[in-house]
């Protein structure tokens, strides 16, 4: 079985850009969760969808926003880029019922 | 607000060795799961072993143990026969149930375990 995929792998924006990162789960997963990474807050949870509705959100301000689609694959947006949103971005599936969290293998985005 | 907290930023182990990686965490909850990821440089996340707080017996995976003590709310990670490819960067994370499904995952700061060959 397939794992959770991330695309694009590396991205590299400009100041005041959006971006939109994708991410599919694995086959059979419900849940998506996405994840901030960076140096020097760690791993922050940003967002959870579960059969395309927002069940969780992180403390994050309203440029960041997710959405899930029937087939469960999902995007997060980051509008109005800053520097500070440069982060290795991590989605995450797992199945309904169970404590097993899949991890993808990231988003690098650069802000310049 | 449920905390996760590493206190040791870097590790490191001789090849063969053992070798414990600390976490301790906060929570009101009762019932709620405990877990020890690694994250190589490739940056994969990799679930290593998970422990349900309701069990006494500590998990065990290979050559990956847990020392779960719930009243002193820590939670530690043995590494016996370490090797070289057991460097990476190691987080302790903690989830519980609600009624929205489980919560998501708190992670602490990390450990970064080098292997000494």
């Amino acid at each position: 079985k397939a794992g959770v995929t991330q695309t694009p792998r590396y991205l590299i924006k400009t100041r005041g850009q959006q971006v939109t990162l994708s991410c599919s789960p694995i086959s059979g997963h419900r849940s998506v969760s996405w994840y901030q990474q960076t140096p020097g807050q760690g791993l922050q949870f940003l967002f959870e969808y579960f059969s395309e509705t927002q069940r969780n959100k992180g403390n994050f301000p309203g440029r960041f926003s997710g959405r899930q689609f029937s087939n469960s694959r999902s995007e997060m947006n980051v509008s109005t880029l800053e520097l500070g949103d440069s982060a290795l971005y991590l989605c995450a599936s797992s199945l309904a019922g169970t404590y097993r969290t899949f991890f993808g293998p990231g988003t690098r985005l650069t802000v310049l | 607000a449920q905390t996760v907290t590493q206190s040791q930023p870097e590790m490191s182990v001789q090849e063969a060795e053992t070798v414990t990686l600390s976490c301790t965490y906060d929570t009101s909850e009762s019932d709620y799961y405990l877990f020890w990821y690694k994250q190589p440089p490739s940056r994969q996340m990799i679930l290593v072993i998970r422990q349900e707080a309701y069990k006494q017996q500590n998990a065990t995976e290979n050559r990956f143990s847990v020392n779960f003590q719930k009243a002193a709310k820590s939670f530690s990670l043995k590494i016996s026969d370490s090797q070289l490819g057991d460097a990476a960067m190691y987080f302790c994370a903690y989830s519980h149930y609600s009624n929205s499904g489980n919560t998501p995952l708190v992670f602490g700061k990390g450990t970064r375990l080098s292997v000494i060959a």
